[in-house]
């Protein structure tokens, strides 16, 4: 079975600053794809970023953008220019393959709370 | 085109009560996820159904909890003689049934069992 784990259960950071949030993951599969999902306090799942394992380019999102590590099994998510409304919950997520049939099935991180100051 | 909708937002039960959750997925999505997010954790999934089946059930309980997804009508969640370590968010996401598209959730049943 995968396995997310996310080690930093808070983070905080300056308006207009970067931060990066750390995600590790477990699994013997080789195709399988990564995300990473923002809950804000309305507790609605906001897709952020995506990541197909089989794609060397990381992937960028206007101010988001991941480095993923495929041999460490490391996907961190990088925040620039940090603004008031990126204050939420961001959790990592791990899917495999739709090969094996497990659909859109997510293996979620247990989050990091990330706050922004002024 | 509507989200993923669930309701209730919000449901209290009474410990033995059952509770009943509903999230109809997005138009022309037949893949329905469950997701159960205790308090300061992260989603658990716990069932994946397509039309009138069920696909994967690993992350159900064994006991108290079923899930169904009809033909016609919303997907429901049920759990029977609802404890206190029921109380959580539950979480509904959808997909459509093609192969690179990711799912979408909606805004979650926060169930508070009294």
């Amino acid at each position: 079975a995968q396995t997310v784990t996310q080690s930093q259960p808070e983070m905080s950071v300056q308006e207009a600053e970067t931060v990066t949030l750390s995600c590790t993951y477990d699994t013997s599969e080789s195709d399988y794809y990564l995300f990473w999902y923002k809950q804000p306090p309305s507790r609605q799942m906001i897709l952020v970023i995506r990541q197909e394992a089989y794609k060397q380019q990381n992937a960028t999102e206007n101010r988001f953008s991941v480095n993923f590590q495929k041999a460490a099994k490391s996907f961190s998510l990088k925040i620039s220019d940090s603004q008031l409304g990126d204050a939420a919950m961001y959790f990592c997520a791990y899917r495999s393959s739709i090969l094996t049939g497990g659909g859109n099935k997510l293996t979620f991180g247990t989050g990091t709370q990330l706050k922004v100051e002024l | 085109n509507a989200g993923v909708m669930q309701n209730p937002r919000h449901l209290v039960r009474r410990r033995g009560q059952e509770a009943r959750l509903r999230c109809s997925p997005m138009k022309g999505h037949s893949h329905v996820y469950w997701y159960r997010q205790l308090p300061e954790e992260g989603l658990k999934f716990m069932v994946y159904l397509q039309k009138e089946n069920i696909i994967d059930e690993s992350g159900m309980p064994k006991e108290r909890f079923s899930a169904e997804f009809p033909k016609e009508g919303p997907s429901i969640l049920r759990i029977q003689q609802v404890v206190r370590g029921d109380s959580a968010a539950y979480f509904c996401a959808s997909s459509p049934p093609t192969r690179y598209t990711e799912a979408f959730f909606g805004q979650g049943t926060r169930l508070t069992v009294v």
